[in-house]
């Protein structure tokens, strides 16, 4: 999975508690992404970076906050985690200069 | 919202048959990519093809695109089990990366 990792792979939690999502690269590249896979909507994006402390909003961004203090590690927080944020989350990374993106293995989330 | 939408949502071929899945998207668009995802899995880039060209080629893969009818189609040839994956096309209309996928097809090639 081209030097990215995910942690953790499952996650079970309770409505309203925080809950944080961790992506590690290895690859040194400066764009990374969170996505949300859910049945009928296909992968949409949550929030991106394109380098340390530079992030931006997806289309499906709310109830959701992000930050990237390292090239290395993106964070996805979900600051009061609801049953509607029961997903699989992807994380990507891509190269600048590049238009391929480089899928994590993701993360089952599910929010009781 | 979508941008892009896929046909038909489920494929269920022969080994050695050809597969082909078609995708519609909205806007104008820089290029656009397909991917492969295994059951359970992150997703596998498979081919980009630039908003100035109209057919590609990698391998057992052909993919056009018609920037006319904003429409791509992804053929697999001589297709094989191990191509048992869903299919997405993504759109980059940005030209930041940021992809809008489609909703996928889901392709069983059975032996």
């Amino acid at each position: 999975d081209a030097g990215i990792t995910q942690s953790p792979r499952h996650k079970v939690t309770e409505t309203g508690t925080p809950v944080t999502l961790r992506c590690h690269q290895t690859e040194n590249h400066r764009y990374m992404y969170w996505y949300r896979q859910d049945p009928g909507h296909g992968l949409r994006l949550i929030h991106y970076s394109y380098g340390v402390k530079d992030t931006d909003k997806g289309e499906v961004s709310d109830g959701y906050s992000v930050s990237r203090s390292k090239t290395e590690d993106f964070l996805l927080t979900l600051e009061s985690a609801t049953s509607s944020q029961t997903s699989v989350y992807f994380c990507a990374i891509a190269e600048d200069g590049t238009d391929t993106q480089y899928f994590g293995p993701g993360t089952r989330l599910t929010v009781l | 919202s979508q941008q892009g939408e896929e046909d038909p949502q489920a494929l269920s071929i022969q080994e050695g048959e050809n597969a082909t899945m078609n995708c519609s998207y909205k806007t104008s668009i820089n290029n656009l990519q397909w991917y492969r995802q295994n059951s359970g899995r992150g997703l596998v880039h498979l081919i980009l093809i630039r908003s100035n060209e109209r057919e590609k080629h990698s391998g057992r893969l052909r993919v056009t695109l018609d920037t006319s009818k904003k429409s791509s189609s992804l053929l697999i040839t001589a297709s094989r089990a191990a191509d048992t994956a869903s299919y997405f096309c993504a759109t980059d209309a940005t030209g930041f990366q940021k992809l809008v996928f489609g909703t996928g097809t889901r392709l069983l090639v059975s032996p």
